[in-house]
């Protein structure tokens, strides 16, 4: 079975640019979680959707991030305009159902650089 | 709220030494607790898990067993290879409503 697929695996890209990354749970799953990985940080939840709708948004860092589930087997994350302490490995992650207290299966991560 | 406490790393081991890696938590009712590892380049993966107290989680020679009363959850294994060179995150996940936390994880070198 395939595992969460992301893409792209590494993006690079200029201040003030738009990104999205993109996301594709494990089939039948129904909670989707994107997380942010930096060394200063370590691994920060950004948002958190079950049944595609957003549950819990509050880590997301402020208004220049969005991110949407228009259904079951897609997602994405937007950073408009991106800024360079943007850079950072971006997870996505899904479980089979509420979310909570369940086991996480996570994408092999999108290495995003911003100059 | 939630929170993981985790030893600090990087911890460097020999081939077939011991490990131990500690992690404590803060949590309200009764979380589920998380051992995963991390391979350079790659995702997180569950090594083992622990859904209530005084269960032992294992997996390729790691265990951990969860310890309410000291609210721990330490990951051990008794002979430590060169492949099991990785950062190793602990993590929890309350009931319905509470945060999932991971610890700031514990970079491992085993060398041979």
């Amino acid at each position: 079975d395939a595992g969460v697929i992301q893409s792209p695996r590494h993006e690079v890209t200029e201040m003030g640019q738009e990104v999205t990354l993109r996301c594709k749970p494990i089939s039948g799953h129904n909670s989707l979680f994107w997380y942010r990985q930096t060394m200063m940080r370590g691994l920060e939840l950004l948002i958190y959707f079950n049944n595609n709708v957003p549950i819990d948004d509050s880590g997301m860092p402020e208004d220049r991030f969005s991110a949407k589930m228009p259904n079951a087997s897609f997602s994405t994350l937007k950073i408009q305009p991106s800024e360079p302490r943007d850079s950072a490995v971006y997870f996505c992650a899904s479980s089979p159902g509420t979310g909570w207290g369940e086991t996480q299966y996570f994408g092999p991560g999108t290495r995003l650089l911003v100059l | 709220g939630n929170s993981v406490t985790q030893m600090e790393g990087p911890v460097t081991l020999s081939e077939e030494a011991f490990l131990t890696i500690n992690c404590t938590y803060t949590a309200t009712g009764y979380p589920s607790l998380f051992w995963y590892v991390q391979y350079p380049g790659e995702g997180l993966q569950l090594l083992l898990k622990a859904t209530k107290a005084d269960d032992k989680g294992s997996n390729k020679g790691f265990e951990a067993t969860y310890r309410k009363e000291t609210t721990s959850f330490h990951l051990e294994k008794g002979s430590v290879q060169v492949s099991d060179s990785a950062v190793y995150f602990c993590a929890l996940s309350g009931g319905y409503g509470q945060n999932f936390v991971f610890g700031p994880g514990t970079r491992l070198s085993v060398l041979p």
